[in-house]
């Protein structure tokens, strides 16, 4: 079963607009990333943040993290066509003594008009 | 630095043939994971090697899937014979050893069985 689920399922903004995406979880994870797919092709990792933070940034990227909450949102500022891809959220928990497992949410569809 | 390798791109085969892909994951990677990826969906595992050994598997239909990772290397998924619902993008990925959050994936194979 996924663990992430992403909401809203699709989301069309203006070019320059600021696009958020929210991640919801069920269990316990070591960490949360965001990965970032264009059509076609495989998947590009954007961001992590660990159970332990709060918020990070990259460039134009802002992800937060609430673990009370078990939720995680993505903020891409001053948006561009090139961002029009599918986003999905990912969590990492612990499977073995040694090894955690990846499980992905099932995606959110931005599209950026120019 | 070569990125994982996965060929074919594309494959077509007709319900009950057989088909295979193969994977070449990054140089020094331990880690490999085969993921299949529904249209609208995000990445589900199908299996995970360490090494030669089998990490995880727990979500490989096995009574049509099979997947080998000789020499700690190359990999290859098969699937024998295949069914309607096997159409699917198939992801692979690699990782350092017990690095299971910072995965790198290839470009994948498209599947359409009709």
């Amino acid at each position: 079963s996924q663990q992430g689920e992403e909401d809203p399922q699709a989301l069309s903004i203006q070019e320059g607009e600021n696009a958020t995406m929210n991640c919801s979880y069920k269990t316990s994870i070591n960490n949360l990333q965001w990965y970032r797919q264009n059509s076609g092709r495989g998947l590009v990792h954007l961001i992590l943040i660990r159970s332990n933070e709060r918020e990070k940034h990259s460039g134009r990227l802002r992800v937060t993290l609430d673990t009370s909450k078990k939720s995680s949102s993505l903020l891409i500022t001053a948006s561009r066509a090139a961002d029009t891809a599918s986003y999905f959220c990912a969590t990492d928990r612990q499977y073995t003594g040694a090894n955690s497992k990846l499980t992905f949410g099932k995606g959110i569809t931005l599209s950026v008009r120019p | 630095e070569a990125g994982v390798a996965q060929s074919p791109r594309y494959k077509i085969i007709e319900k009950r043939q057989s088909v295979a892909f193969w994977c070449n994951p990054i140089s020094g990677h331990a880690t490999l994971y085969w993921y299949q990826q529904i249209l609208g969906q995000g990445p589900k595992l199908l299996i995970q090697f360490q090494n030669n050994g089998v990490v995880d598997d727990s979500q490989l239909p096995k009574d049509r899937f099979s997947a080998e990772r000789l020499k700690g290397v190359d990999s290859t998924l098969k699937i024998q014979p295949a069914k309607l619902e096997d159409s699917a993008v198939y992801l692979c990925a690699s990782s350092l050893e017990y690095r299971e959050y910072e995965q790198y994936f290839g470009p994948g194979t498209r599947l359409t069985v009709t």
